[in-house]
């Protein structure tokens, strides 16, 4: 069974910091390109980052460029994004979602469960 | 970046009825190279994460009931539930994945009548 599992959420202050992970299991993790879709509370959902089956290709939303890192370590089965300055707005649940289709150009399937990080004083 | 608009926003149908949901782009994903809509519908249930129904457009993706199916080209498509059952009760994302970024509509929610 193909499974995705988020870890890494919490609470942080604005300014701050969070490593989320995910970890995959039961496909060949790196032969498919990842991705990070969030959605913050009561809202629609949001494609983060992007990133190629080898780790060479990374895309960014405006909305987290420059602030955000998407990374994957392919002998871990690992999916991570480092979230630095962080932001209120940025308050959301963080789901890691395998892609599928063209290179570079996915549809998104499956979705793991999510992890919640929330920015707050 | 391209705009996805959803419509309506909310449904209310009885059930066993037909749920039609209608999703719009601001600009065509149709490729010509390979003639394919480069468009993604998913079905979120409360308190889970989406899970995909339909890819390139009009594909069932495996396991997805065939009373949902969808279709539509270039900036307009549609996703319809034939006889609406308890369990389709969610809200409703179209995606677009024919230019990064990668962009979502609204949602449309829909309950039963």
């Amino acid at each position: 069974e193909v499974q995705l599992v988020e870890s890494g959420g919490g609470l942080v202050q604005p300014g701050g910091s969070l490593r989320l992970s995910c970890t995959a299991s039961g496909f060949t993790f790196s032969s498919y390109e990842m991705n990070w879709v969030r959605q913050a509370p009561g809202k629609g959902l949001e494609w983060v980052s992007y990133i190629g089956s080898g780790g060479g290709t990374t895309y960014y939303a405006d909305s987290v460029k420059g602030r955000f890192t998407i990374s994957r370590d392919n002998a871990k089965n690992s999916l991570y994004l480092q979230m630095n300055s962080l932001r209120a707005e940025d308050t959301a649940v963080y789901y890691c979602v395998r892609g599928r289709g063209s290179s570079g150009l996915n549809w998104f399937d499956p979705w793991g469960q999510g992890t919640l990080v929330a920015v707050s004083s | 970046d391209i705009v996805m608009t959803q419509s309506p926003d909310s449904l209310t149908v009885s059930l066993g009825e037909r749920a039609t949901i209608n999703c719009k782009s601001s600009y065509s994903v149709l490729f010509s190279s390979d003639n394919k809509n480069y468009l993604a519908w998913y079905q979120q249930k409360p308190g889970q994460p989406p899970r995909l129904l339909i890819y390139w457009a009009s594909i069932r993706d495996s396991g997805v009931p065939d009373r949902f199916s969808a279709s539509g080209s270039e900036t307009d498509f549609t996703l319809t539930i034939s006889s609406l059952q308890a369990e389709d009760v969610a809200v409703y994302y179209c995606q677009q994945y024919y230019s990064t970024p990668f962009t979502f509509g609204g949602g449309t929610k829909v309950e039963i009548k």
